[in-house]
């Protein structure tokens, strides 16, 4: 069954380095967000990616983030200067297309550490 | 601001019991409700609800949603030991051009053998 993958794992960075977490949808989806999950806490909607731009955005995606589809398959999510409270699990996920009645697939996720 | 609230947080139970976890919702623009386990990794999907009163089963899995009453549950029966996880209620509800799920904290649950 296709999935969702996400690169790396796990990243360890210095608070005010940047990071760019990497995922590949599933290749017949339009539709492509990023979540993330503080330790402890809910998985939080950031942003979501239609059409080589920015669907939605939510609170917590702030100047700090942004998201691109350099090429064909992969779309990313860089974080220009990272914060202690940037440390969380980063889900990937995409979906078919807006009015299918599809579900969004998620990817293993990327654990960021910042020290 | 939308809303997602499960109960109860955290469960233990015997292998072979019947176990109903609870999700009630608010939220702007409903579209759907959506139950996901997350084991060690990834949500990994379990069900879409869109229409009230009509149960969807997968094997020992079944959920229904009430739309007037805004919620809905989850049942395992027989549970197992694999069946250990966190259940993720999310609904679904539209913005501007884009649909995005707003989470529960969950609810652990925990089969002994």
């Amino acid at each position: 069954e296709p999935e969702v993958t996400q690169t790396p794992s796990h990243q360890v960075t210095q608070m005010g380095q940047e990071v760019i977490l990497r995922c590949v949808p599933i290749s017949n989806h339009l539709y492509f967000y990023w979540y993330r999950q503080i330790l402890g806490q809910k998985v939080e909607f950031l942003v979501s990616f239609y059409n080589n731009e920015i669907s939605e955005k939510s609170e917590i995606f702030d100047d700090q983030f942004s998201v691109e589809r350099p090429d064909g398959s992969n779309f990313t999510l860089k974080i220009r200067s990272t914060k202690l409270e940037d440390s969380a699990m980063y889900f990937c996920a995409s979906s078919e297309f807006l009015y299918s009645n599809q579900p969004q697939h998620f990817g293993d996720g990327t654990r960021l550490s910042i020290l | 601001e939308d809303k997602v609230v499960q109960s109860p947080l955290s469960l233990v139970v015997h292998e072979g019991d019947t176990v109903t976890l609870n999700c009630s919702y608010e939220v702007t623009n409903f579209r759907s409700l959506l139950w996901y386990k997350q084991e060690k990794k990834a949500p990994t999907f379990l069900f879409m609800l869109t229409s009230s009163g009509i149960e969807k089963k997968s094997g020992r899995l079944s959920s229904i949603l009430d739309k007037k009453e805004l919620f809905s549950i989850l049942n395992i029966t027989a549970t197992q030991t694999g069946d250990s996880a966190i259940y993720l209620c999310a609904v679904e509800g539209s913005g501007a051009g884009s649909y995005q799920l707003t989470f529960g904290k969950g609810t652990k649950l925990s089969v002994i053998p």
